[in-house]
């Protein structure tokens, strides 16, 4: 089956640095994937849709110069969140579902646990 | 922004036992999806159905659909202690293909 890969799965960082997660599809091609945030005891929430060889789309309320996307490639997005703060602490989930596959699910990657401290 | 709303927010039942969980949704859809979630994982996906479609099976999971509602359900039958999860219904909207999600259901089964 269609299998996505996130990495890192967990990562601590300090107040204003920067960390960048990545999200591949492993044996698909993906030109769309989706950047998810989830908060505990609560549900995903869309951050953004990241396009390969375009600019991400921005849900409303997510700064784009704080959570950078770039989809460089039909196999990998990044999400890079800038200047971290521990607001920013959360469970962030990338999902990508195969081209030109319509109504078929989303692949999800396992999910990176950032804490900010 | 969410979508469904899933009922209950936690249920909790004894192994063998059916469990039920209700979501409801605003807008028109391309479909309904149901995903299970693991503490700290990422999402696993259960099953899908069509917005023309009534009623889907797989395996110890039915999933039905009434889009006069707007709302869908989903059944688990005998159900076993690895069931225990969180579960959440998602609508696929627009030409993008993303998915919004409800709040989920936080299923407990007991052995």
């Amino acid at each position: 089956g269609a299998v996505v890969s996130q990495h890192p799965s967990w990562v601590i960082c300090k107040s204003g640095t920067s960390v960048k997660i990545e999200c591949r599809s492993l044996d698909f091609q993906a030109t769309t994937m989706f950047w998810y945030r989830q908060f505990p005891k609560q549900s995903l929430m869309l951050m953004a849709t990241s396009n390969e060889g375009s600019k991400a789309t921005y849900e409303q309320g997510v700064e784009k110069d704080k959570f950078l996307i770039n989809h460089a490639s039909l196999t990998l997005s990044t999400l890079t969140v800038t200047s971290a703060h521990p607001e920013d602490s959360s469970f962030y989930i990338c999902s990508a579902r195969v081209d030109r596959l319509y109504n078929s699910p989303l692949h999800f990657g396992n999910g990176t646990r950032l804490t900010v401290t | 922004s969410q979508q469904g709303e899933e009922d209950p927010q936690a249920l909790s039942i004894q192994e063998g036992e059916n469990a039920t969980m209700n979501c409801s949704y605003k807008t028109s859809i391309n479909n309904l999806q149901w995903y299970r979630q693991n503490s700290g994982r990422g999402l696993v996906h259960l099953i899908l159905i069509r917005s023309n479609e009534r009623e889907k099976h797989s395996g110890r999971l039915r999933v039905t659909l009434d889009t006069s509602k707007k709302s869908s359900s989903l059944l688990i039958t005998a159900s076993r202690a690895a069931d225990t999860a969180s579960y959440f219904c998602a609508t696929e909207q627009g030409s993008q293909g993303n998915l919004i999600f409800g709040k989920g259901t936080k299923l407990s089964v007991k052995p």
